[in-house]
């Protein structure tokens, strides 16, 4: 099964508008971490933004927030004031403490296409 | 000067050739990661190392080796490379001590083709 869903292959959005883009994971830990990652043209993995399971508030990193629902599991990446170097490939990835070892969960990512 | 680094950025091989993929760090974390990308699809984790007599198998293991030759570096080899290994491969570390948030720096990747 899938642990990490994002069901958006492809987004469109105007520059200097918000864009969300959506992840869920499946998880029966109750200690977890949720990462977005960007990854540009070039190729490299940039992290953005990380929520702990346990944080009460959504974390926010500038133009990021995550929208944190832990409830419905999903774990949504805000971005404000689109720019166009905001067009790249997010991924949504998640980290499970107590299943022994060690593991990070990637998404398969969603594309942002950023219109001028 | 970049924080994780991995040689080389490109490389083509042939089918049955010996592969070193190469990773350094500076940023001073212990736990060092290798993993691979395929076209549409996540990262996958092949190995990782928690410290400089740890090595721990990944997701896909299989067909892969690694090095930890130091804190600082961390090595992925391709025994006899096949096709199927044609990838972007990316070097990871993180500091210790920081579950749940553990967060992964990446390199800039290394882009292999096995013809």
């Amino acid at each position: 099964a899938q642990k990490i869903t994002q069901t958006q292959p492809g987004m469109f959005v105007q520059e200097k508008e918000a864009v969300t883009l959506d992840c869920t994971y499946d998880t029966s830990d109750q200690s977890y971490g949720l990462f977005w990652y960007k990854q540009p043209s070039s190729g490299e993995m940039i992290f953005l933004i990380y929520q702990g399971s346990y944080d009460e508030q959504n974390a926010t990193e500038g133009r990021y927030s995550l929208n944190f629902q832990k409830a419905r599991k999903s774990a949504n990446l805000v971005i404000s004031a689109s720019q166009l170097g905001d067009s790249a490939m997010y991924f949504c990835a998640m980290r499970e403490v107590n299943t022994g070892g060690f593991k990070t969960i990637f998404g398969a990512g969603t594309r942002l296409f950023v219109k001028a | 000067d970049a924080d994780v680094t991995q040689t080389p950025r490109n490389r083509i091989t042939k089918t049955g050739k010996r592969i070193m993929l190469e990773c350094s760090q500076t940023k001073g974390h212990d736990r060092m990661y290798w993993y691979r990308q395929d076209p549409g699809l996540g990262l996958r984790l092949i190995y990782y190392s928690f410290d400089v007599k740890d090595i721990n198998k990944g997701e896909i293991s299989d067909g892969y080796s690694v090095s930890r030759q130091a804190q600082a570096k961390f090595s992925l080899s391709l025994e006899s490379a096949i096709p199927n290994q044609t990838a972007l491969y990316f070097c990871a570390t993180s500091e210790t001590g920081t579950e749940p948030t553990d967060t992964q720096y990446f390199g800039p990747g290394t882009r292999l083709t096995v013809l």
